[in-house]
This record gives structure tokens, C-alpha cells and sequence, in this order.
């Protein structure tokens, strides 16, 4: 069975500070996709990633940078010098191949203090 | 410039009631689907169209009832409005190929309260 899990409920960290992100996931598929989405206060859903279970190389992108290992089934997100903006709740996302659809953590609160 | 767009954005309405909520996206994107955001934030599928065909209902209450009038649209309707239904409903889409699950785009939600 598909399952992700986000144990840390809510997150406070000052501005400047380095914040991670975890994000367990639990599939019997060899093939799968994995996502991080953010919601701000506003609401809306924000794509951030997308990563193939083949794909295990981390990635940077400007203050975000995420670590996938297969070998402990997380995909760890990673925000340098937090910012104000960056408050939000963060949702960790499964999809296996053929699945069609999105099981999503039940995401992490991150509030950044100035 | 809006890829995926929903309306209306905010809907009261008294239990008892029929409503519909609109979604529409301009990504070329073959698949649509709706899901549920419940009051603890949880996100759960509801159903997904793949060129107006359902592919995925999920459980769901009879009372809601997607329609796909073209691969750019899918509404979604809901009979007799119960208390529980109050949440934020989002439309997403993304192109699905045999050898990989694109990723999906949401809209901005519709938040549903019932009264």
C-alpha cells in the first residue's frame, strides 16, 4: 500500500535559519514519482518537484535543495536561510506508475519568525 | 495566463442544497482531476478524467458527480449538501503517458461551507 508520512506537524524557525523538511514513503512499486507541493497562507497548491524513483541524484534549486535515498524511502526537503515568505504548509506527495493519482502526507506547517 | 482555473472561489450555501463548482485549464492537458482538502489539511483524490473518461473514483458519495463536457473542463456537482462536506475542493490536471505520471497542477481551490 501506498503511504507517506510527514511526522513533524508544525515547524518554527527565526529567519536566516536552515530548515528540513522529512517525508517517509512507503510503496511496493519499483516505478513510482515523488512530489513536493507548498501552500501558503493564500491557499493555492505550488508544485516544487518532481523526482522518478530512477532519479536518485539531490537537487538545488536557489535556497531549496531536496535529498532523495531509496535506501531509507525519504525524500527530504531542505529551505537555506528561510525567509518570511517561506511559511507555509509543505506536502509531500506519492504517485506509483499506472497509480494515476497523488497520496499526499498530511504536511508540515513551517512558520518563519523575522 | 491562468493554467488551471476554478469557480467560484468561496461558496456558503444551507445543507439540503444542489451545488456545482467549474474547472477549467488551458495546459493542453489530457487528464483532470478533483480532490478533497479536509479542515486538518489532509488532501485526498477524488476522481480523475482521462479524455472526458472516468478513471478514478475514489469512494466517493454518490451525491457528487463529476462531468467532463470536453478534456479542458471537469465539474464537479453535489446533491443534498451535508455538513461534512464543508472543505476546499481542487482541480488539478497533468498530461499521463503508459511510461510516466506527469505532474499535476492545481487550481486555486473552491472552499465549500455548509451551512
Amino acid at each position: 500500500a501506498q503511504k507517506v508520512t510527514q511526522a513533524q506537524t508544525e515547524i518554527s524557525v527565526v529567519e536566516k535559519e536552515d530548515v528540513t523538511l522529512d517525508c517517509v514513503y512507503e510503496t511496493r512499486d519499483t516505478t513510482y514519482y515523488l512530489f513536493w507541493y507548498k501552500q501558503p497562507p493564500s491557499g493555492e497548491l505550488v508544485f516544487l518537484i518532481r523526482r522518478n524513483s530512477f532519479d536518485e541524484q539531490n537537487e538545488i534549486s536557489g535556497r531549496y535543495s531536496w535529498n532523495f535515498q531509496k535506501s531509507t524511502s525519504s525524500f527530504n526537503f531542505t529551505i537555506t536561510a528561510s525567509q518570511v515568505v517561506d511559511s507555509a504548509v509543505y506536502f509531500c506527495a506519492l504517485s506509483e506508475r499506472g497509480a494515476d493519482k497523488l497520496i499526499f502526507g498530511t504536511g508540515t506547517r513551517l512558520q518563519v519568525f523575522p | 495566463d491562468t493554467a488551471v482555473s476554478q469557480t467560484p472561489k468561496y461558496l456558503v450555501t444551507q445543507m439540503g442544497n444542489d451545488k456545482s463548482i467549474k474547472c477549467e485549464q488551458n495546459l493542453g492537458h489530457d487528464t483532470m482531476y478533483w480532490y478533497k482538502q479536509d479542515s486538518k489539511k489532509f488532501l485526498k483524490i477524488m476522481f480523475s478524467y482521462n479524455n472526458k473518461e472516468l478513471i478514478i473514483n475514489e469512494t466517493v458519495p454518490n451525491r457528487f458527480s463529476p462531468k467532463s463536457p470536453d478534456k479542458a473542463h471537469l465539474n464537479l456537482h453535489i446533491n443534498s449538501l451535508e455538513l461534512g462536506d464543508s472543505a476546499v475542493y481542487f482541480c488539478a490536471s497533468s498530461q499521463v503517458s503508459r511510461s510516466s505520471l506527469e505532474t499535476q497542477y492545481f487550481g486555486p481551490g473552491t472552499r465549500l461551507l455548509v451551512l
